[in-house]
Parts: structure tokens; C-alpha cells; sequence
């Protein structure tokens, strides 16, 4: 079965550290997207692509990055944590317009 | 901009009643599509229902219907006959015809249901 998988589950870094959450696909799907829930706020979009070397900023992408070297992955970097990335993040993907279809989700805690 | 707009942060209710979950949304886009998730305390994020803003009807996938109301801007989550394992988050989500692929989420709404 198709599937999208996160990893680590749950990562605990310290202020500074580079953190690399890694996001795979095996949908096929050309759009990927990477959300960070805090409660309160739902679900924001940090970046998303729509295809290999497409990568686009969404609303929070401050502090983020990320790159499409394939269609299957999507790694979400946090360049240098900071306390305030501290989150649940998700990823997802989807055809064109279709449902999205999510990880499990990734628990970062950023001392 | 788009922007959806969940007001019930809380809700109760009791075991094998219905209950009506709002979300309310705004955009400019002639062609949208609204979704509801349901987020368990897991944590997994699970698709629940999608309804075409030329939909007809209104969407229905067993317990679940969504009241969509075009002129008010509203597309409600109505859960008939509600279980234990109803008690979740569910979140309501916009994709726009100008923002291609990308969901816009509410804040979300925490469903407890009491035996």
C-alpha cells in the first residue's frame, strides 16, 4: 500500500542545532507540504512543492527550508532551532486538488 | 485571502446524539473545495469528507454530512448518531481555485462525547 512516512516521530534538540525532519511518499504525488500545528492555530503551511526542484514559501516559512530533489521526498530543515519551533509537524501530499493525505506527524521540542 | 474560521474551540455531547460542528470561510476564488479532518488523540490526521463548491448536494459518507450553505459561506460538520470514538479534534480546511493544492486549515474544534 501507498503510504507517506515521517521521521524521527520525536525529536528533542537543543536552541541552535540544525534539525532535518525527513518526509517519503510513495503516492506518487507531485505536490508535497510540510504544516506545523500549535494549538490555537491549527494547521499553518510552513513550504510546499509542486513538483522536483519546485519548493514554495507558505505562511511561516521563517526559519525553514526545504528541498525536492525527487518526487518521493520532501526534508524539512530547521537551519538553527529556535525555542519557538517547538511543534508537531506534518507532513502531506496530494494531486492536483485533491484530499491531502498526511504522516503521523513529528513531535519537535526545542530546549 | 482565504480564511477559515472554526468558533467552537470545545464541544460536548452525548453518546447517540448529533452534533453540529461550524466553520464558516472566506475567499474571493469562483471555484473552492471544503474538507474535514478528524485529528484522534493519536495524533494521525483522517480525511472525513469533501464537498465541490458546485457540488449540488450536499456531501454525505455515512454518519458524517456536511451542511454547506454557499450564500452564508458556511460548511458545517454534522455528526449523526455520535460514538465514543467521535471524541477528537476535527478541523476544517478551504483549497481554492488560486492556490493550487494548498489546504487552508481552521483553528480546529475539540469534540468530547459523554456516555
Amino acid at each position: 500500500d501507498a503510504e507517506i512516512t515521517q521521521s524521527p516521530r520525536h525529536k528533542i534538540t537543543e536552541t541552535g542545532r540544525q534539525v532535518t525532519l525527513a518526509c517519503h511518499q510513495t503516492w506518487n504525488h507531485n505536490n508535497m507540504f510540510w504544516y506545523r500545528q500549535d494549538l490555537g492555530h491549527g494547521l499553518r503551511l510552513i513550504h510546499y512543492s509542486y513538483g522536483v526542484q519546485d519548493t514554495n514559501k507558505g505562511e511561516v516559512s521563517d526559519g525553514y527550508s526545504v528541498s525536492r530533489s525527487n518526487t518521493e521526498d520532501l526534508p524539512l530543515t530547521l537551519e538553527s532551532a529556535a525555542s519557538s519551533q517547538t511543534s508537531v509537524y506534518f507532513c502531506a501530499s496530494s494531486l492536483l486538488t485533491g484530499e491531502l493525505f498526511f504522516g503521523e506527524g513529528s513531535r519537535l521540542t526545542v530546549l | 485571502a482565504q480564511k477559515i474560521t472554526q468558533t467552537q474551540p470545545g464541544m460536548f455531547v452525548q453518546e447517540k446524539e448529533a452534533v453540529t460542528l461550524d466553520c464558516t470561510y472566506d475567499t474571493s476564488d469562483p471555484s473552492y473545495g471544503l474538507f474535514w479532518y478528524k485529528q484522534p488523540s493519536s495524533g494521525e490526521m483522517i480525511f472525513l469528507i469533501y464537498q465541490g463548491s458546485y457540488d449540488q448536494q450536499n456531501a454525505t459518507e455515512g454518519r458524517y454530512s456536511l451542511n454547506f450553505q454557499k450564500a452564508r459561506k458556511s460548511a458545517n460538520l454534522v455528526i449523526s448518531a455520535s460514538q465514543l470514538g467521535d471524541s477528537a479534534m476535527y478541523f476544517c480546511a478551504m483549497i481554492g481555485s488560486s492556490n493550487t493544492g494548498k489546504l487552508i486549515f481552521g483553528q480546529g474544534t475539540t469534540l468530547q462525547v459523554k456516555p
